[in-house]
């Protein structure tokens, strides 16, 4: 079944804590993206991929780090969270790199809720 | 940078009614795709508008992109218990990487 596996689903963690959010897809996606979702701010992408090796920062990305060594793996890295990194989580691929052609849409994860006392 | 604002925020309407949900862009799109989320889980693409002008129909939710391609909305007719969610429009800008930038949402209630 195509498909982007976030895990996990849920975390609780400590301020200064590092923790690793995993991201997996299967369809050979070439791009890669993680957004974040609070109450009224929608969804604010973090940090992008359009391929192997190719990383870019989106709207928020202070805090974050992310990796893209394979095409199917984009892992979202929180070096040392803090409380206002509390948030719902999202993965999210499409086939391209990003050009959105007609009908090309993203294809989201599961989410991860992450909780940072 | 792009911003994308969308409301109402919240809105709760008695099933059988209408409900629409409006998007607006600072800057011209290239296209405009929405999404809906449902209570609990993750985006799912409904549709993608291009044109300008451009009027698209899913059943009973109608989709309409400017005729300026900054603003988009969508209404669903007669709303039913399963249309309750958040709705997203996402807005890509022109050019080689055409960068989306969601807007903040409408969560849909529908009381029965």
């Amino acid at each position: 079944e195509a498909q982007v596996t976030q895990n996990p689903r849920y975390l609780i963690t400590v301020t200064g804590k590092k923790l690793t959010v995993t991201c997996s897809q299967n369809m050979n996606h070439e791009y890669m993206s993680w957004y974040r979702q609070d109450p009224g701010l929608g969804l604010r992408q973090i940090y992008y991929s359009m391929n192997v090796e190719v990383t870019d920062k989106g709207d928020v990305p202070e805090g974050y780090k992310v990796s893209r060594k394979e095409k199917r793996n984009f892992p979202l890295i929180l070096e040392s969270p803090s409380p206002n990194q509390t948030s719902l989580y999202f993965c999210a691929s499409t086939p391209s790199g990003g050009t959105f052609a007609t009908n090309e849409k993203l294809f989201f994860g599961s989410g991860t809720q992450l909780s940072v006392l | 940078g792009q911003q994308v604002m969308q409301i109402p925020q919240y809105q709760h309407v008695q099933e059988g009614e209408d409900f629409t949900t409006y998007c607006n862009s600072s800057t011209t799109l290239s296209n405009i795709q929405w999404y809906k989320q449902r209570p609990g889980g993750h985006p799912v693409f409904l549709i993608q508008l291009v044109k300008s002008g451009e009027v698209k129909k899913q059943k009973r939710l109608t989709f309409q992109f400017g005729e300026a391609k900054k603003n988009s909305s969508l209404h669903i007719t007669a709303t039913q218990t399963t249309d309750v969610g958040t709705y997203f429009c996402a807005g890509a800008q022109s050019g080689g990487y055409q960068k989306v930038t969601f807007g903040t949402g409408t969560k849909l209630q529908v009381i029965p």
